[in-house]
């Protein structure tokens, strides 16, 4: 079974651009989570989608936002992107969720620099 | 809101040894999930061992156990025989019952000596 893919790997904007991140969850995973890892502040969850549906939102600006599509591939937006921005993005799966154990199979991730 | 801490930024152990890396959570809820996850330099996060908060007994896996106790709100993770392979990037991780949202510690880089 093919495992969590993003796309692209790898990406370079400027400031005040938008960019879009792509991840395909896991065949017949309807969770998919999205990170922020960066050095100063680590970890940090962004948003969580469920049959299309964000069922969980981070502390994060407007100017990220996701969805989900029908066929539980996800995409994460950022507008007006910040230098701050830049950061390694990972995308989760997940078979289901909430009051489970249900375990969460992590992408390549997508790494973004912005100049 | 859930906090997680890894008071451990850097280990490290010899190739055959054990070591433990310290995680320590705070939270109200009393269902929860804990997990380790090790990131290689490769960048691909996988999941090394979970427990769930319900269960007394220890959770292991192979060469990797944990020491949870509920009452101190600690999860501590022992790998055995340690492995050049195991040289990574540690997170520690907790998740509430409301969706599959993680809340990572700071990580605990571990290095494996020959």
């Amino acid at each position: 079974k093919a495992g969590v893919t993003q796309t692209p790997r790898y990406l370079i904007k400027t400031r005040g651009q938008q960019v879009t991140l792509s991840c395909s969850p896991i065949s017949g995973h309807r969770s998919v989570s999205w990170y922020q890892q960066t050095p100063g502040q680590g970890l940090q969850f962004l948003f969580e989608y469920f049959s299309e549906t964000q069922r969980n939102k981070g502390n994060f600006p407007g100017r990220f936002s996701g969805r989900q599509f029908s066929n539980s591939r996800s995409e994460m937006n950022v507008s007006t992107l910040e230098l701050g921005d830049s950061a390694l993005y990972l995308c989760a799966s997940s078979l289901a969720g909430s009051a489970t154990s249900y375990e969460q199979y992590f992408g390549p991730g997508t790494r973004l620099t912005v100049t | 809101a859930q906090t997680v801490t890894q008071s451990q930024p850097e280990m490290s152990v010899q190739e055959a040894e054990t070591v433990t890396l310290s995680c320590t959570y705070d939270t109200s809820e009393s269902d929860y999930y804990l997990f380790w996850y090790k990131q290689p330099p490769s960048r691909q996060m996988i999941l090394v061992i979970r427990q769930e908060a319900y269960k007394q007994q220890n959770a292991t896996e192979n060469r990797f156990s944990v020491n949870f106790q509920k009452a101190a709100k600690s999860f501590s993770l022992k790998i055995s025989d340690s492995q050049l392979g195991d040289a990574a990037m540690y997170f520690c991780a907790y998740r509430g019952n409301a969706g599959n949202m993680l809340t990572f510690g700071g990580g605990t880089r571990l290095m494996v000596k020959p």
